[in-house]
Formats: C-alpha cells, structure tokens, sequence
C-alpha cells in the first residue's frame, strides 16, 4: 500500500537532548512538508522540500533541522534549541509543490508525538 | 494568505446532513478552497477542494458562494466516524510561491446517536 510513515507513535526525550523523528512515502511524491501542532491549534509550517536536496523554513523553523538526501525520506531534528518542542509532529507530502491541479493535496502520516521531560 | 473563520464547534445527529461553513471574504480570484478533517490523534485528511464550482467527491460536497466569500462543506448521511475537526484552507495563488497549507483552529464536530 502506497502512503507515508512516520514512527515512532510516541518519543520521549530528556531536555537538551537532539532527536529525529523519521518520515518515508511511497507515493513518489516530490514535496513533503513538517508540520507541529499544540494541543486545541492548528497545524504549524515547520519545513518543506520540494525536491531532493532542496528544502525551505516554513513559520517556525528556528530550533529545528531537516535534510532530504533522498526523495521517499525527509526527517526532521528536534535541537535543544528548540524552547518548546513537546508536540504532535506531522509529516506530509504531495505531487508538488506548486501544484493546484486537481488530486494535488497533501497525504499526512500518522504523526509522532514528542515529549521531553 | 487568505484568513478563513469556521465555528469552533458543531453537533450533528448520525443520520442527518452536516452543514460546515467558512468564510474567506478576503479570497483571491485564483485561491482555492480546500477541506481536511482530523480525527482525534491522527494525520489530517483531505475530503474535498474547489475554485468556483460546487464540487461533490464520495466523501463529500463542496458549495462555494458566487462571489466566493463563503463557503459549506457538506456530508449527507454523518455517522459517528465523522466525529473530527474539519479545517478550511484557502490555498495560497498558484506560481512562484509555494503551495503551502495554512490550518486555522477549525470546527470540533461530534456527531451523536
């Protein structure tokens, strides 16, 4: 089946602590995007790529890292730059990134959420 | 980006139609209007998108007023598995800037027995 993983479901880490949190699609996607969400909000901009070896800030990129080496995989470091960076991570992907034609949406994995303690 | 305004929370009863409504009276000319929901603890869902036609998917019908500053989303039998919360996007104009999704608060809709 084709679709986008993210894992794991739920990540603990102390405080000061780097972590990546991993994301695959199979869906031969060009874009795939980051996305934070905080309890009761909506879903943040973190970074997005469009294409291999090319990626963007998106609202709130301060404390985070991406890379995208590989067109199925973008993962994304929590820094310990990061002031407040427990929260439901979303990972996305679509077509690409200009799109608008029709069936061009974003697919979401499942999300990971993170806690440091 | 254009700013869209949905309710915070709307009840249902399974069975009957859900009526979802958005403003986006700020809309450009060439933005279009797309819906996701979220089930509790999970990755957002796309249901349906549109520019100026109604649009209608097997999940979904879309009606956007003529001028465009409105908008209802439309499930016609809601079951309980639609209990969500539902975010209209105005997606941003298309060409030079990416295509970048921007999630408001959306509206909470449970839909009871």
């Amino acid at each position: 089946d084709g679709g986008i993983t993210q894992s794991p479901k739920y990540l603990f880490r102390k405080e000061g602590q780097n972590v990546t949190l991993s994301c695959e699609q199979n869906l031969n996607h060009d874009a795939m995007y980051w996305y934070r969400q905080d309890p009761g909000q909506g879903l943040r901009l973190i970074y997005y790529s469009q294409i291999v070896n090319d990626f963007q800030k998106g609202d709130i990129a301060e404390g985070y890292s991406v890379s995208r080496e590989k067109k199925e995989s973008f993962p994304l470091t929590v820094t310990s730059a990061q002031k407040n960076p427990t929260a439901f991570y979303l990972c996305a992907s679509s077509i690409d990134l200009y799109g608008g034609l029709a069936g061009d949406e974003q697919f979401f994995g499942p999300g990971t959420r993170l806690t440091v303690l | 980006d254009a700013k869209t305004t949905q309710p915070t929370s709307m009840d249902c009863a399974e069975g009957r139609a859900a009526n979802l409504p958005c403003n986006h009276s700020t809309i450009s000319g060439n933005e279009y209007v797309y819906w996701y929901r979220q089930i509790h603890s999970q990755g957002p869902q796309y249901i349906i998108h549109g520019l100026k036609n109604n649009e209608t998917n097997e999940m979904a019908s879309l009606i956007i007023t003529e001028d465009r500053k409105s908008s209802t989303l439309i499930l016609p039998h809601a079951t309980l598995r639609d209990t969500a919360v539902y975010y209209c996007i105005v997606r941003p104009p298309l060409g030079g800037t990416a295509s970048k999704l921007t999630f408001g608060t959306g509206t909470r809709l449970q839909v009871t027995l």
